[in-house]
Formats: structure tokens, C-alpha cells, sequence
């Protein structure tokens, strides 16, 4: 079937504007992961979605982010007022644990490339 | 708070040989994932490590998993051009698949 999706794939923005950016998971996985990949870091965690349950917030790097995930499915990052240190690539991944499942796979997507000029 | 390592962080070897990186972490987890990553590419999974004493064989590539050592490896046989790449490893951070990423290896495997 279809793996994880994101978009845009790349996207630039000016500082201080808000960015939005989407994933669709696999359908029927219920965890959901955002990962954020840059020179700097490398890949770092940022917030977690498993099922309806409240997020685990405890990777975003500043109250400039927020994430969420509507219906148990997509999920939108979004970033206010953005930094040019917020410059990298957003990962997001979608799983099957935590419903029983014996699958411990993380499935990543393409990711989305953001560039603050 | 976790820490994961890898070592080398470079890698450039020839056709043919085999070679091993390292993945060492700072606290207890049961669950250790081996990702590889193309330039411009996103993550594509190759192991997922559940126990101690855990191996795994793909073609040319076998990974293990010590917990009581703390430490992973990644073996490489008879490399070949294609398996140029950069290759994480990643443990589980506190049991909800939340991963804490080493640095990446980058591998370069020349002809």
C-alpha cells in the first residue's frame, strides 16, 4: 500500500512568517512521529500522536511549535514565526505499536525541506 | 537523558571488504533500529533489533545487539558500490518507539 506522505516537499518562507506542514501516515497505523533532521542537530524528536490519546509534546524545541493530528490521521507541524536556526528538513513516520500490534516498524516519509530566509 | 554514538562517523572502504560500525547508548532500552539514508532521501528502515543477543541478516549486511554491553553493530560483507550510503542507528526512548538517533555513518564504498 501507500507508505507516509508529506508536502510540500520544499518549502521557503521569510523569517517570521508561519509555516504549515502536512503528513499523511499509513492508514491504519496509529502512531505518529515528527523527527526534524539538520546540520546542526541531526535527528532529533520532536512530538508523538498514539491514537486519540493527548500528544507527548516533549521533543519541540520552543512554544513556536505545535502539532495536530486530526481524526487519528493527519497531522499538521506547525511552525509561528519561524527562525532561520528552524531551517532543516521535517521527518514525519507513522507506526502500527501500541494496539497489540507485535510490529515495532517506524515507517518514515519524504520529508519536508524548509528553508527561512 | 539517552545518548547514542556511532562510530565511524566516515567511512570509505573498497569493494569487496568488510567492516563493522559501532552503535553505543547511554541507558537501558530493549529495542535498537538500523536506518540508511541517500543523499536527498528519507529513512529506509533495515533492522529492528528487539532483544539481547538479536541478530539480523540482509544480503551483505548483519546487525546484532548487545544490551547488557549497550552496543549494536553493523557488518558489512564483501561491501559493494551500492550499499554507499549514510547509516543510522536509533534506540527506543522509553518504550513508546520515541527514537533517539546517533550521528549517522557515512559510508562510501569505492569501485
Amino acid at each position: 500500500g501507500a507508505g507516509v506522505s508529506q508536502s510540500p516537499s520544499n518549502k521557503v518562507t521569510e523569517k517570521g512568517k508561519d509555516v504549515e506542514l502536512r503528513c499523511d501516515p499509513i492508514s491504519g497505523h496509529t502512531a505518529l512521529y515528527w523527527y526534524r533532521q539538520s546540520l546542526g542537530q541531526g535527528l532529533e524528536f520532536l512530538i508523538y500522536f498514539q491514537g486519540n490519546s493527548a500528544p507527548d509534546k516533549s521533543g519541540l524545541p520552543s512554544d513556536r511549535f505545535s502539532a495536530e493530528r486530526t481524526g487519528g490521521s493527519v497531522s499538521t507541524l506547525t511552525i509561528q514565526r519561524t527562525q532561520q536556526e528552524d531551517s532543516a528538513v521535517y521527518l514525519c513516520a507513522s507506526s502500527n505499536w501500541g494496539r497489540g500490534s507485535s510490529s515495532y516498524e517506524q515507517y518514515f516519509g519524504p520529508g519536508t525541506r524548509l528553508t527561512v530566509t | 537523558e539517552l545518548k547514542v554514538e556511532q562510530n565511524p562517523l566516515f567511512l570509505s572502504m573498497q569493494e569487496g571488504k568488510n567492516y563493522t560500525i559501532y552503535c553505543n547508548y547511554s541507558t537501558t532500552s530493549d529495542r535498537l533500529y538500523w536506518y540508511r539514508q541517500d543523499p536527498g532521501k528519507s529513512l529506509e528502515s533495515l533492522f529492528v533489533l528487539l532483544s539481547n543477543g538479536a541478530v539480523k541478516q540482509e544480503g551483505r549486511l548483519m546487525a546484532s545487539l548487545d544490551t547488557k554491553a549497550r552496543l549494536s553493530t553493523l557488518h558489512i560483507t564483501a561491501a559493494v558500490h551500492d550499499l554507499s550510503a549514510t547509516y543510522f542507528c536509533a534506540v527506543d526512548m522509553g518504550g513508546a518507539q520515541k527514537l533517539v538517533f546517533g550521528q549517522g555513518t557515512r559510508l562510501t564504498i569505492n569501485p
